[in-house]
């Protein structure tokens, strides 16, 4: 089976811009999650989308939005940039099988000057 | 909330075993894991125990869990100079299963 992409890879975006970020999950995963990774603030939950419905959120404001397609595909936004919203975004698909694991794909580096 | 620690960085030889060591404060924690990331890449999943379990082997790989401590830890037998890399401990809950709570990653240097 084909892992989790994400694309774009890289991304430079100016100050007050607003971002997309794409994922395509494991074939048969219905969960996808996102992170951010920075190095200040370390890895840090944003949201997970199960069936197209938003299940978990993470402590992030309102800017950061997303959602999910009848094909499991997910898509993030970031809306009014600002310099710390650069980081590694990080997307992960769940099976929701018998196991609770999470594999994640190679990232989106998001850099806002 | 929930809270996991780890040590910053570890310097092994190669050839020597290297043990990674995790903290964790949320008593409900169900799964624990441990990935791996290398520079510019995402995270791999190395290997995960269920809360009930005190002991996982895969291949190079032990996980020891005391829950009793909240304590988790990961030996890799053998170390090798492609095993250098930052190593995460995770963590999920009962009712947040996709959330995982990490640590703050463990920079392991294998040395020749």
């Amino acid at each position: 089976k084909a892992g989790v992409t994400q694309t774009p890879r890289y991304l430079i975006k100016t100050r007050g811009q607003q971002v997309t970020l794409s994922c395509s999950p494991i074939s048969g995963h219905r969960s996808v999650s996102w992170y951010q990774q920075t190095p200040g603030q370390g890895l840090q939950f944003l949201f997970e989308y199960f069936s197209e419905t938003q299940r978990n959120k993470g402590n992030f404001p309102g800017r950061f939005s997303g959602r999910q397609f009848s094909n499991s595909r997910s898509e993030m936004n970031v809306s009014t940039l600002e310099l710390g919203d650069s980081a590694l975004y990080l997307c992960a698909s769940n099976d929701r099988g018998t196991q609770e694991t999470q594999y994640f794909g190679p990232g989106t580096r998001l850099l806002v000057l | 909330g929930e809270d996991v620690e780890q040590s910053l960085f570890l310097s092994v030889r190669e050839g020597d075993s290297s043990v990674i060591n995790c903290t964790y404060t949320d008593s409900s924690s169900t799964y624990l894991y441990w990935y791996k990331q290398e520079p510019g890449a995402g995270l791999q999943l190395l290997t995960y125990i269920f809360s009930n379990m005190d002991m996982k082997q895969d291949q190079r790989l032990t996980v020891l869990l005391n829950k009793k401590d909240k304590h988790l830890s990961l030996r890799i037998a053998d170390t090798q100079t492609g095993d250098s890399a930052i190593y995460f401990c995770a963590e999920t809950s009962t009712g947040t299963a996709s959330k995982l709570t990490f640590g703050t990653g463990t920079r392991l240097q294998v040395t020749l």
